[in-house]
């Protein structure tokens, strides 16, 4: 079984500081790991991934994740918030082997950018 | 490219109507998902289907039944509407090879309520 968790419901930060919103997740096997965005009443955007190598990976925006194996999480970061990053964002997981491709998503975690 | 589309935008619904909720994608796109999306719970996968002509249950199956019949179509339906079915529902596409293999690409989502 897969799980995602995103312990914060909303993380609030000023425009030009860096922000993380974190993930932890639990996988059987070896974890793929995404990020995506929600901008209101729109669908889902994906951000970035990390499948295998390098633990930091970039993706869209500037924005990047470091994936722990240890620790299980794979935190969402960027070094300087603009305010319109604020939005909604999930992280999803799928185990490598997963016949169907499917994803199971956190809870979302409500960014909020204030100039 | 008109990517993922989802028809009807908003549709209201009274207890016990029946309806059917129209994803097309034109992507050449391998693989279809449908998801509810409600608040503090993320995307939760209804079905998906990795080809023409082929489905399958994810997380949330009950109530709800699909059909592709067309590899451009993913079609959702509901036999018997009930409020516990009011929420957000987005569909999404991914291919199964190419660069782009482990990016869903997502609908614009469909508001259902049922009274």
């Amino acid at each position: 079984a897969q799980s995602v968790a995103q312990p914060e419901d909303q993380v609030n930060v000023a425009e030009g500081n860096p922000l993380t919103v974190k993930c932890t997740y639990s996988v059987s096997g070896n974890p793929y790991l995404f990020w995506y965005v929600q901008y209101p009443n729109r669908g889902l955007q994906f951000l970035l991934k990390y499948i295998t190598g390098d633990n930091l990976v970039k993706g869209s925006y500037g924005f990047e994740a470091e994936f722990n194996k240890s620790q299980t999480s794979f935190h969402l970061k960027k070094p300087s918030a603009l305010v319109s990053d604020s939005a909604l964002y999930f992280c999803a997981v799928r185990e490598s082997d997963n016949a169907g491709n499917m994803l199971t998503f956190g809870g979302g975690t409500r960014l909020m950018v204030k100039p | 490219n008109a990517g993922v589309t989802q028809t009807p935008k908003f549709r209201v619904l009274k207890t016990g109507q029946s309806m059917t909720l129209l994803c097309a994608q034109d992507m050449n796109h391998e693989y279809m998902y449908w998801y509810r999306q409600d608040p503090g719970m993320g995307l939760r996968l209804i079905h998906y289907s990795v080809g023409e002509g082929t489905t399958a249950k994810g997380e949330v199956p009950d109530g709800y039944n699909v059909s592709r019949l067309k590899k451009q179509n993913f079609l959702l339906g509901l036999e018997s509407a009930a409020p516990s079915q009011t929420s957000v529902y987005f569909c999404a596409s991914k291919p199964a090879r190419g660069p782009r293999i482990y990016e869903q690409y997502f609908g614009p989502g469909t508001r259902l309520t049922v009274t």
